[in-house]
Formats: structure tokens, C-alpha cells, sequence
């Protein structure tokens, strides 16, 4: 089943404790990114990657890093977690960045930062 | 600064009401364009891409004014079903997918 997963769904932690989001496809796209979703703003975009090696910043990527090194994987990596990062979070792939390429999300992982 | 503006709901409509959402844009290079379902912060899912030429399918018709640089859906004979999220989307290639806050729709019997 074509398909993007995400691990952990949920997870509480603490301020400070370095954690990491894994986010998987097996749709061989080039494109991946990272969003969190947050009540009265929408959808936004953290980090994307256009394709092995490339990744380039969103609207909101202070306090995040990712990485690319497979095609498959693009984990989100919160090296000092702090209580405003605190949300529900989606990756997202797509065949390409082109016009019209159909982004599928993962089921995404619900973030707490206490 | 790149947005993207929707009606701001919600809507509370009757089983079988025809109802229409609409959503501006303010990029003028923005080259393709999209109405995204949410159920209940489940992750989004593609509802229908949105053409110069206007597109159909089903009860669902979406429609493009490239120079307004405004979008709409129209949903006729709603159900039940239809109670969602509904989310304008916008690309404009090569860089993010922009996305509206979303506007609310609650179908009811």
C-alpha cells in the first residue's frame, strides 16, 4: 500500500530532551516536507527537500533540523525541544515539486512539550 | 508576503443545501491550485485540483480567476459525509505549498 508513515503518532516530552520525528514513503518521490498545524494558523511549512541531499527552509524552521540522505526517509530532528514546539506535525511527500503533484500526508504525530 | 485567504466558516448547512467556499490568493506567480480535506486533525487529503478552465467531479465543482487570483468550491446536495475541513491550497512551484487556515463544514440531518 502506497504510503506515508510517521513515528512516533504521539509523544510527550520535556524541555531540552533532543527527540526525532522518523518520516518514511515508499511512493519513491523526490519531494518530502515537513509541516505543524496549530489552531487559528493553518498549516505550516517547517522544512522541504527537494530531493537527496537538498533540503531547504519553510515558513517556520527555527528550532528544527532535517536531514536527507535516503530518497525514502526524512526525519525531523528537535534538538532542544521547548513548549512553543508543541503541535501536531505532518510530513508530506510528492512525486516532484512540479505543478499539480498531489502531496500525500502522513497520519501525523501529536507533539507535547512540557 | 505570500497568503492565502479563505471564508472563515464555520458552516452549518442543512442535508441536500448547495454551498459554496471561496479563497484568495495574493502571489500572482502562483501556478497550480488545490482544495485539501481535513477530517477532525487527521491528516489532509487531496479533494480536487483547481484549473484555469474549471473542473467538476461530482457534486463537487471548483473554479479558477487567475486575474481575481480567487478560487472557489461548490458543494451541492451535501451529506453528512461532507463534514470536514476544507483547505485552499496553493503552489507555487519549486517552493512551499501554501496553505489557507481552513474553513468548516458542518452537514447536518
Amino acid at each position: 500500500e502506497a504510503q506515508v508513515t510517521q513515528n512516533p503518532r504521539y509523544l510527550i516530552t520535556v524541555t531540552g530532551k533532543k527527540l526525532t520525528v522518523t518520516c518514511s514513503q515508499n511512493m519513491n518521490h523526490e519531494y518530502m516536507s515537513w509541516y505543524r498545524q496549530d489552531p487559528g494558523l493553518g498549516l505550516r511549512q517547517i522544512y522541504y527537500s527537494m530531493n537527496v541531499e537538498v533540503t531547504d527552509k519553510g515558513d517556520v524552521p527555527e528550532g528544527y533540523k532535517v536531514s536527507r540522505k535516503e530518497k525514502r526517509n526524512f526525519p525531523l530532528i528537535l534538538e532542544s525541544p521547548s513548549p512553543n514546539q508543541t503541535s501536531l506535525y505532518f510530513c508530506a511527500s510528492s512525486r516532484t515539486s512540479g505543478s499539480y503533484n498531489e502531496q500525500f500526508f502522513g497520519p501525523g504525530t501529536r507533539l507535547t512539550v512540557l | 508576503r505570500k497568503e492565502v485567504e479563505q471564508d472563515p466558516g464555520p458552516f452549518n448547512v442543512p442535508e441536500g443545501a448547495t454551498v459554496a467556499f471561496n479563497c484568495t490568493y495574493s502571489n500572482s506567480a502562483s501556478q497550480s491550485f488545490f482544495w485539501y480535506r481535513q477530517d477532525c486533525r487527521k491528516e489532509p487529503k487531496l479533494l480536487m485540483s483547481v484549473y484555469s478552465s474549471g473542473n467538476e467531479d461530482g457534486r463537487f465543482t471548483a473554479q479558477l480567476n487567475r486575474a481575481s487570483q480567487y478560487i472557489s468550491l461548490l458543494i451541492r446536495d451535501s451529506k453528512l459525509s461532507d463534514s470536514a475541513t476544507y483547505l485552499c491550497v496553493v503552489n507555487q512551484a519549486g517552493t512551499a505549498l501554501i496553505f489557507g487556515k481552513g474553513t468548516t463544514l458542518s452537514v447536518s440531518s
